[in-house]
């Protein structure tokens, strides 16, 4: 059964430092998100991407977040100089376009520790 | 503006009993409404969802879920809890536009042996 990837699983990286999280979304899926969850808090939209460009943004995503597909299968979150609470956890979701009724299939997410 | 709530934080049940994890929806227009599992250190995997139709959902793991239109509710069901069960329950709805989820704050569900 496809499924999204991520990687890394855990990324420690210094404060003030640039960091990419990279994802691989289901191959037939044109829709591709960001979500965060805050440890023990709940899962919040970062950004959504669609043929090629930003869909939509949350207040979250700032100047210092940027979304790419570089690839054509690749989808990625670079976060350009960390803060402190940028510690969470990153899911990358995906989905075919149809609608609401559409289901988003999440990747494992990536542990992003801030120091 | 659509938003979910999940009232209860924990809630604890005995395995083999009935289980109950409560979700209310405030939406605009027809309501699409999703049910998510995660379990320690891992990602949001889908169990269920609302669209259209039959008011009581069924999806994976033997859950199911109760559409309540009256009562704005969406609440999520299994006949007999399994300890296997207990992770952090997530109840979401797709906003209009671009269909981005908006969560609930999660229910950890703690199934006792």
């Amino acid at each position: 059964e496809p499924e999204v990837t991520q990687t890394p699983s855990h990324q420690v990286t210094q404060m003030g430092q640039e960091v990419i999280l990279r994802c691989v979304p289901i191959s037939n899926h044109l829709y591709f998100y960001w979500y965060r969850q805050i440890l023990g808090q709940k899962v919040e939209f970062l950004v959504s991407f669609y043929n090629n460009e930003i869909s939509e943004k949350s207040e979250i995503f700032d100047d210092q977040f940027s979304v790419e597909r570089p690839d054509g299968s690749n989808f990625t979150l670079k976060i350009r100089s960390t803060k402190l609470e940028d510690s969470a956890m990153y899911f990358c979701a995906s989905r075919v376009v149809a609608g609401g009724s559409d289901t988003q299939y999440f990747g494992p997410g990536t542990r992003l520790t801030v120091l | 503006a659509q938003s979910v709530a999940q009232p209860e934080d924990q809630v604890n049940v005995a395995e083999g009993n009935p289980l109950t994890v409560k979700c209310t929806y405030s939406v605009s227009g027809n309501p699409y409404l999703f049910w998510y599992v995660q379990y320690p250190n891992r990602g949001l995997q889908f169990l269920l969802k609302y669209i259209t139709g039959d008011n009581l959902v069924k999806g994976s793991y033997g859950f199911e879920a109760e559409f309540n239109k009256s009562q704005t509710s969406f609440h999520l069901k299994k006949p007999s809890a399994l300890v296997s069960d207990s992770a952090l329950y997530f109840c979401a709805t797709a906003s209009s536009g671009t269909y981005k989820y908006i969560f609930g704050t999660g229910t950890r569900l703690k199934v006792l042996a």
